[in-house]
């Protein structure tokens, strides 16, 4: 258990509707990263967070956007969906946001029909 | 830009078999770090070792062994007398350290199957 949680476990929606998925990072981490997996594209960064601000961004389609809040805890919020958006979302956290090892959450795992 | 290569896509060994998955890396920066994450058929990113570009030394840890060498770009894994348990999706990935975050560059991966 690498102590960084996320919610839902699997989602099922239909396409044009909008989620938001929850990750809650290790205790006493201040820095909280997005990736994607999916079949075609692999494993990619999605966009990184700070003790509430963005510090870096990936390859985040304008669909998507995230936040951090106060409590450190973050949301992805993913709209307008498509087919292709299906896939699994991972959060990962550190303390500091550099040099660090990622550890990561169990996933979200997403499924537009 | 920084890029990850993992050109064995599935390898299949039988138990008790030593494998080794292969990765090479990309980058112009002379700081950066190297990582290898496992997949299982349960889904979460397990992390099993990182190194940074200064220290070539290679490392062990019980059945699984690392192997980095700046001068190919290298950072292969080695798993010795495999277990059905090590059946999973590996990863190798990169992060650089002049990124104005820390993000990860992660390679296709590489799915092993051991069989019993």
């Amino acid at each position: 258990d690498s102590g960084v949680t996320q919610t839902p476990k699997h989602l099922i929606t239909a396409t044009g509707q909008r989620v938001t998925l929850r990750c809650s990072p290790r205790s006493g981490d201040l820095s909280v990263y997005w990736y994607q997996q999916s079949l075609d594209q692999g494993l990619q960064f999605l966009i990184q967070y700070y003790n509430g601000e963005e510090r870096a961004k990936g390859n985040i389609l304008e669909r998507f956007s995230a936040q951090q809040f106060p409590d450190l805890h973050s949301e992805l919020n993913l709209s307008s969906l498509e087919l292709g958006d299906s896939a699994l979302y991972f959060c990962a956290s550190t303390r500091t946001g550099e040099r660090e090892t990622q550890y990561f959450g169990p996933g979200t795992r997403l499924l537009v029909l | 830009a920084q890029k990850v290569t993992q050109a064995q896509t599935e390898i299949s060994v039988v138990e008790k078999e030593d494998v080794t998955l292969d990765c090479v890396y990309e980058t112009r920066d002379t700081t950066y770090y190297l990582f290898w994450y496992k997949q299982p058929p349960s889904g979460e990113l397990v992390f099993l070792i990182r190194r940074n570009s200064f220290d070539e030394q290679n490392e062990i840890s019980g059945r699984y062994s690392w192997n980095f060498q700046k001068s190919t770009s290298s950072f292969n894994f080695t798993i010795t007398a495999s277990q059905v348990v090590d059946s999973a999706v590996y990863f190798c990935a990169l992060s650089e350290a002049d990124n104005a975050g820390n993000m990860l560059t992660f390679g296709g991966g590489t799915r092993l199957m051991v069989k019993p």
